[in-house]
């Protein structure tokens, strides 16, 4: 079955310092990535997906994630932290049955980002 | 465009009684899911509904827990004989077709409260 781990439950950060949040991925195939953001008490929010193609993607809010294959990962990054950025962090990936992509996302954990002033 | 709208926001339930949960898709959107969040369990699969078909269905716990889509109106998540444990919140999103694009799109939850 196809997974994604979110290996930090929490991360702090410095305002103004680089951010990263780490994902891994397991599947059979090629893999159609996600990442998520919620706030406190809503839905969550796309970010930015990775399909095909260059491995830097970028995002919503300045975010980016490199996917690196060799590695499995996915990690989602920001150069410059902001304290509006603290929040839950989701990855996910598409789920594969019988050899094709599904429509179903299957999340990680979270990991939940705060960033001090 | 209103998005995915989802009611109530809250609800509490005595143990035993029955809870509804409903979601309206985003306009144009034919797929829906359920999931469950429950603290340090992230985000959980529940059921994968198109139109009156239910398409996945294997996050569903075996007993208690149901969910329709039907030709006409908002997909329902019924639970009946809610249990303490079945407090969490329970997030609705739907997709087009395909969910290439921008994967789902979220409603912003219901909080169930067994009490």
């Amino acid at each position: 079955a196809q997974s994604v781990a979110q290996p930090e439950d929490q991360v702090n950060v410095a305002e103004g310092n680089p951010l990263t949040v780490k994902c891994t991925y397991s599947v059979s195939g090629n893999p159609y990535l996600f990442w998520y953001v919620q706030y406190p008490n809503r839905g969550l929010q796309f970010l930015l997906k990775y399909i095909t193609g260059d491995n830097l993607v970028k995002g919503s809010y300045g975010f980016e994630a490199e996917f690196n294959k060799s590695q499995t990962s996915f990690h989602l990054k920001k150069p410059s932290a902001l304290v509006s950025d603290s929040a839950l962090y989701f990855c996910a990936v598409r789920d594969i049955e019988y050899g094709g992509a599904t429509n179903k996302l299957i999340f990680g954990t979270g990991t939940l980002l705060a960033v001090q002033p | 465009n209103a998005g995915v709208m989802q009611n109530p926001r809250h609800l509490v339930r005595r143990r035993g009684q029955e809870a509804r949960l409903r979601c309206s898709p985003m306009k144009g959107h034919s797929h829906v899911y359920w999931y469950r969040q429950l603290p340090e369990e992230g985000l959980k699969f529940m059921v994968y509904l198109q139109k009156e078909n239910i398409i996945d269905e294997s996050g569903m716990p075996k007993e208690r827990f149901s969910a329709e889509f039907p030709k006409e109106g908002p997909s329902i998540l019924r639970i009946q004989q809610v249990v303490r444990g079945d407090s969490a919140a329970y997030f609705c999103a739907s997709s087009p077709q395909k969910v290439d694009g921008y994967g789902y799109t979220f409603g912003s939850g219901t909080r169930l409260t067994v009490v």
